[in-house]
């Protein structure tokens, strides 16, 4: 199967600041079928980022997503109170599809 | 409203099995792909579990070993997900959630578009 590993585990920035959230993959992943997530303690996952760098409906566009192959970055360009959360990326490419273990980002 | 609401969870022995439902609304149910997700509590996000449209077409995870069965009620928007032979290590949230493709000129990728609030299954003596 194919690991996902995100890094930082936990990122703590300051309202304003730049995220930037990295998801590294054991082996190829087609752009297609790569996405990342947000959640909320307490809620269900909400989908971010679809086929690497679109964005889902609604979503606002500090956030964007860029990579290929086996790297991949998650960047939130100034963050809002209401984004911090745990984020996770995901690949759907070759199954069984897997998530990463997730990144937190926490007030500072 | 796009709507996807589990029922079904609760606590169960090891060894027990437990039958979870998925109802879907406000879509086309069965056009779409559907899944299962689980997460452990205070642990990151499983993918379990696909099936297609017409259920021609289905997928599980490695650690499931013959365990879990998908299966999906088009007729009344439904999708299912029986757990048999249940283990402590089980014990998580179970999300729905759809599978959209968002197909441009030459490219479809996919993605889970719609999950539900999802539903707790718990595995203890």
């Amino acid at each position: 199967e194919i690991v996902l590993t995100q890094s930082p585990g936990t990122l703590s920035l300051s309202p304003g600041e730049r995220a930037t959230l990295s998801c590294r993959a054991s082996q190829s992943v087609s752009s297609t079928y790569l996405a990342w997530y947000q959640q909320k303690p307490g809620q269900a996952p909400r989908l971010l980022i679809y086929g690497v760098s679109s964005r889902a409906t609604g979503i606002p566009d500090r956030f964007s997503g860029s990579g290929s192959g086996t790297d991949f970055t998650l960047t939130i360009s100034r963050l809002e109170p209401e984004d911090f959360a745990v984020y996770y990326c995901q690949q759907s490419g070759t199954s069984p599809w897997t998530f990463g273990l997730g990144t937190k980002v926490e007030i500072k | 409203e796009v709507q996807l609401v589990e029922s079904g969870g609760g606590l169960v022995k090891p060894g027990g099995s437990l039958r979870l439902s998925c109802a879907g609304s406000g879509f086309t149910f069965s056009i779409f792909n559907m899944n299962w997700v689980r997460q452990a509590p205070g642990k990151g996000l499983e993918w379990v579990s696909s099936i297609s449209g017409m259920s021609s077409h289905i997928n599980y995870g490695d650690s499931l070993k013959g365990r879990f069965t998908i299966s999906r009620d088009n007729a009344r928007s439904s999708l299912y997900l029986q757990m048999n032979s249940l283990r402590a290590e089980d014990t998580a949230v179970y999300f729905c959630a759809r599978e959209r493709r968002f197909c441009s000129s030459n490219n479809c990728p996919r993605a889970l578009d719609i999950w539900g609030q999802g539903t707790m299954v718990t595995v203890s003596s």
